[in-house]
């Protein structure tokens, strides 16, 4: 597609439950990047993959959170025994290529509440 | 460490008024610095970025903004503001050098352009 896509654009979930937040990157970008934003808050990184490898995953918070890229295109983040403090919107980016100044372009974002 | 700051939380300018918002920012070595505008449910939208060369950079929708090593700062400027410039905008760094592709964001800042 044109840009990068997000699915679900909502999801609405109970305390203890198990989530998974999928991102559909640029064609050809081979960087995604997982942020994570509150209300009021600028984006916080989570983690980013260059093609299928996660390059760097020390922004998520705890091990109830994982991603896998497993093609290097389509990522998804999984939540595992989702928590109230979980709810925010979590943003995807994608990039041409990580090992450069490669202009990070965002998804819609997908809005999790956790009841 | 890195981080951003952006002193305001709120810009209020009037429409065909120049506008600026702040960005000073603290990272070790050289800084690549970007600009971005979130509108009202929609993602996160690139402006500009300094990587390197000409302090000044053009970017998008006719934003501007000044690279300043000595002040640590990469203010976001427009000649003429624009109702539609109503919006949240957000800067980040990144180190342009070594392997860590992080960008670190600052709180962000809401601009409202009055008619």
């Amino acid at each position: 597609g044109a840009g990068v896509s997000q699915t679900p654009s909502n999801k609405v979930t109970e305390k203890g439950k198990y989530v998974e937040l999928r991102c559909d990157p640029i064609s050809g970008h081979t960087a995604l990047y997982w942020y994570r934003q509150s209300l009021g808050q600028g984006p916080e990184f989570l983690i980013y993959f260059q093609g299928t490898g996660a390059a760097d995953d020390s922004g998520l918070p705890n091990d109830r959170f994982f991603a896998v890229r497993p093609e290097g295109s389509v990522s998804t983040l999984k939540i595992q025994r989702t928590e109230r403090g979980d709810s925010a919107m979590y943003l995807c980016a994608s990039s041409l290529r990580a090992g450069e100044e490669g202009t990070q372009y965002f998804g819609p974002g997908t809005r999790l509440l956790v009841l | 460490a890195q981080s951003v700051a952006q002193p305001e939380d709120q810009v209020n300018v009037a429409e065909g008024n120049p506008l600026t918002v702040k960005c000073t920012y603290s990272v070790s070595g050289n800084p690549y610095l970007f600009w971005y505008v979130q509108y009202p449910n929609r993602g996160l939208q690139f402006l500009l970025k300094y990587i390197t060369g000409d302090n000044l950079v053009k970017g998008s929708y006719g934003f501007e903004a000044e690279f300043n090593k000595s002040q640590t700062s990469f203010h976001l400027k427009k000649p003429s503001a624009l109702v539609s410039d109503s919006a949240l905008y957000f800067c980040a760094v990144r180190r342009g050098a070594g392997n860590n592709r992080k960008l670190i964001w600052g709180l962000g800042t809401s601009l409202a352009v009055n008619p």
